[in-house]
């Protein structure tokens, strides 16, 4: 069975501070591909970023950065120097190859950035 | 990538009644999908509907309270039947494309 376990509910910071939001799945497959999405108040989901299970390499993409460990089954998604409209709700998710398209979603962290 | 567009965004209904949601994507798809997400909730899903056949339901949910049409590649429809309080919650399509997974932007559903 497939779960993503998103242990922090809701976190504030103060604008231009480090954030660190944790994610660890669980999978049998060796295949599975990692999401992070960003739902800002509006409600839309926006694709941040894919990572394949054989790809363990960290991303950074401008104020973003991603971990990806396998050892832990975990995906941390941090935001350096964040801004008020860094705040929304982070998810977490999991497919797998055998169902790409089905997403198991974590169940979200709410970041709150005060200026 | 893929724009979805959803209608309508919002709406509020009576308990008892049915709504009707559209999932308009601005390219050919193979498959499309249906997701809830309750108040302060992770997303669940509900139903993935392919184009000629019809829709697969996920465990608790069935296709009597959410019937799904999947008329061509571009469109899809879910609607909401015999509205209680509890199904008070965003809905939203989304759609497989180039390995990637859009999300449109939602409809928010409010039963009174």
């Amino acid at each position: 069975a497939q779960k993503v376990t998103q242990a922090q509910t809701e976190i504030s910071v103060v604008e231009k501070e480090d954030v660190t939001l944790d994610c660890v799945y669980e999978t049998r497959d060796t295949t599975y591909y990692l999401f992070w999405y960003k739902q800002p108040p509006s409600g839309e989901l926006v694709f941040l970023i894919r990572r394949n299970s054989f790809d363990e390499q960290n991303e950074i993409s401008g104020r973003y950065s991603w971990n990806f460990q396998k050892s832990t089954s975990s995906f941390n998604f941090t935001i350096t120097a964040s801004q008020v409209v860094d705040s929304a709700v982070y998810f977490c998710a999991l497919s797998t190859l055998y169902n790409f398209n089905k997403f198991y979603f974590g169940s979200g962290t709410k970041l709150n950035v005060k200026p | 990538s893929a724009v979805i567009s959803q209608k309508p965004s919002r709406d509020i209904c009576q308990r008892g009644t049915s709504l009707t949601i559209q999932c308009q994507v601005d390219s050919q798809v193979t498959m499309m999908f249906w997701y809830r997400q309750q108040p302060g909730q992770s997303l669940t899903l509900i139903a993935t509907a392919n184009q000629g056949s019809e829709a697969t339901y996920e465990s608790g949910f069935v296709i009597d309270k959410f019937p799904i049409s999947r008329p061509n590649l571009t469109f899809s429809t879910l609607t909401v039947s015999n509205m209680s309080p509890e199904d008070s919650s965003i809905y939203l399509c989304s759609v497989a494309s180039a390995n990637e997974q859009y999300f449109g932007p939602g409809t928010r559903l409010t039963v009174t």
